[in-house]
């Protein structure tokens, strides 16, 4: 079975800092995509950052970046100059090449973002 | 915001009732996907469906059931309405072939609510 582990359920940040959330996967497939979403109070699901596994290097997008450690089934997200507008729900989530458009969502890390 | 839409945006049924759900794709998509996220938890994918025909389903009853039109757009039917029924279901679009199921766009949800 595949799983996705996120082991925050909450993270406190102060705006401009730096916040680290952790993800982990448990899959025995090779190719697979993985993904960050952020869910504000609007809920609507908003795809923040996505890394290909063939691809070594760390994906980023802006403020965003991942540390993908494939070995480990690692998926960290780095937010980096945290903003009052980064606090939401974020979802870690996974979907393997044999299985498109499925996506397997962790169960999510509250952060609050406080000035 | 992207262009999937969700109708409606909250709902009242009592248990034993139908209900129907429905999304409208982005634009050029032809895929659909519709995840039920209960209260505090990550989606769980329900199923897809890929010009007009079921793509995968995922630990869902036959009491969810669901329809693609020629437009794209989308329904999802719950027969037999039961409490744990209660949950945000989410509506995703992305375009066709292998990579673009790894563009999903979500929609801002319907929120049922089953008494």
């Amino acid at each position: 079975a595949q799983t996705v582990t996120q082991s925050q359920p909450e993270m406190s940040v102060q705006e401009a800092e730096t916040v680290t959330l952790s993800c982990t996967y448990d899959t025995s497939e090779n190719n697979y995509y993985l993904f960050w979403y952020k869910q504000p109070p609007s809920r609507q699901m908003i795809l923040v950052i996505r890394q290909e596994a063939y691809k070594q290097q760390n994906a980023t997008e802006n403020r965003f970046s991942v540390n993908f450690q494939k070995a480990a089934k690692s998926f960290s997200l780095k937010i980096s100059d945290s903003q009052l507008g980064d606090t939401a729900m974020y979802f870690c989530a996974f979907m393997t090449t044999d299985s498109w458009g499925k996506l397997q969502f962790g169960a999510g890390t509250q952060v609050v973002v406080t000035p | 915001e992207t262009g999937v839409t969700q109708s409606p945006t909250h709902l009242i049924k009592t248990r034993g009732q139908q209900v129907t759900l429905r999304c409208s794709s982005q634009s050029g998509h032809n895929t659909v996907s519709w995840y039920q996220q209960a209260l505090g938890q990550g989606p769980q994918f329900i199923f897809q469906y890929y010009r007009e025909e079921e793509n995968g389903r995922g630990n869902f009853p036959p009491r969810f059931s669901g329809l693609q039109f020629p437009n794209y757009s989308s329904e999802l039917n719950v027969n037999a309405l039961e409490l744990d029924d209660s949950a945000l279901y989410l509506c995703a679009s992305s375009p066709g072939g292998l990579a673009g199921q790894a563009e999903a766009f979500f929609g801002q949800g319907t929120r049922l609510t089953v008494v």
